[in-house]
């Protein structure tokens, strides 16, 4: 069966950096494009990275760019989210979520299996 | 880009109906047949119930539906159970440039 597992998690200070991880297994993961979503302590949503099935192409949500790198390691079935001078509005828990048609990598037809979540909290 | 809007809360009796609203702009709900919607229970991940406006993903109950106006989408959830009371989010493709939004999300009560 499907499962993403994401690792990485924890306190950091303002400033520092953090890298997520997703394992993956029971899929193709080379063949699917996958994204990060992170849900702030009692909010929404938020939409925060793409990437390609082949890591062609990457894009992010504006107030990560520069800061957030995202990508993957299809040998290992891994995503990875490189979180790098983490602010306080970053402190959320952390879904990678796999799209649902692996023939569109951006996810147009939504998210069908996500992790657990990791939770980051960025404080001094 | 700012959040898509929902009501933030909406309940029904068991075996009532209720419909949840997500409204957006041209540039995203309105200027695409993407949108989707998740179902969120308290301390879990999101679950996907509708896609592509309307259609559900497989395993996902028929009385679960969506549609959606202009800039206007719906999820309506017929035949409320218990196990329908969740934080329902919806979410719209926006474009290259930035890609999804994510609505603000609905708490459903089952009373």
């Amino acid at each position: 069966q499907v499962q993403l597992v994401e690792s990485g998690g924890g306190v950091v200070q303002p400033g520092r950096s953090l890298r997520l991880s997703c394992a993956a297994s029971g899929f193709t993961f080379s063949n699917y494009g996958m994204h990060w979503v992170r849900q702030a302590p009692g909010k929404g949503l938020e939409w925060v990275a793409v990437i390609w099935y082949d890591a062609s192409n990457k894009y992010y949500e504006d107030s990560v760019k520069g800061r957030f790198t995202i990508s993957r390691d299809n040998s290992k079935s891994t995503l990875f989210l490189q979180m790098n001078s983490l602010r306080a509005e970053d402190t959320a828990v952390y879904y990678c979520a796999r799209v649902r048609d692996y023939r569109d990598s951006s996810g147009k037809g939504g998210f069908d299996y996500w992790g657990q979540g990791t939770l980051v909290t960025v404080s001094s | 880009q700012s959040a898509l809007t929902q009501p933030p809360s909406a309940s029904g009796s068991p075996g009532q109906s209720v419909t949840i609203s997500c409204t957006g702009t041209s540039s995203d709900v309105g200027g695409y047949n993407y949108v989707s919607w998740y179902q969120q229970h308290p301390g879990k991940a999101p679950k996907l119930v509708i896609y592509e406006v309307s259609k559900r993903p497989s395993g996902v109950p028929d009385r679960f539906s969506g549609s959606k106006s202009g800039n206007t989408a719906s999820l309506t959830v017929s035949g409320l159970q218990a196990e329908d009371e969740a934080d329902y989010y919806c979410n719209s493709y926006a474009g290259s440039n930035i890609f999804y939004v994510f609505g603000t999300g609905t708490k459903v009560t089952v009373l």
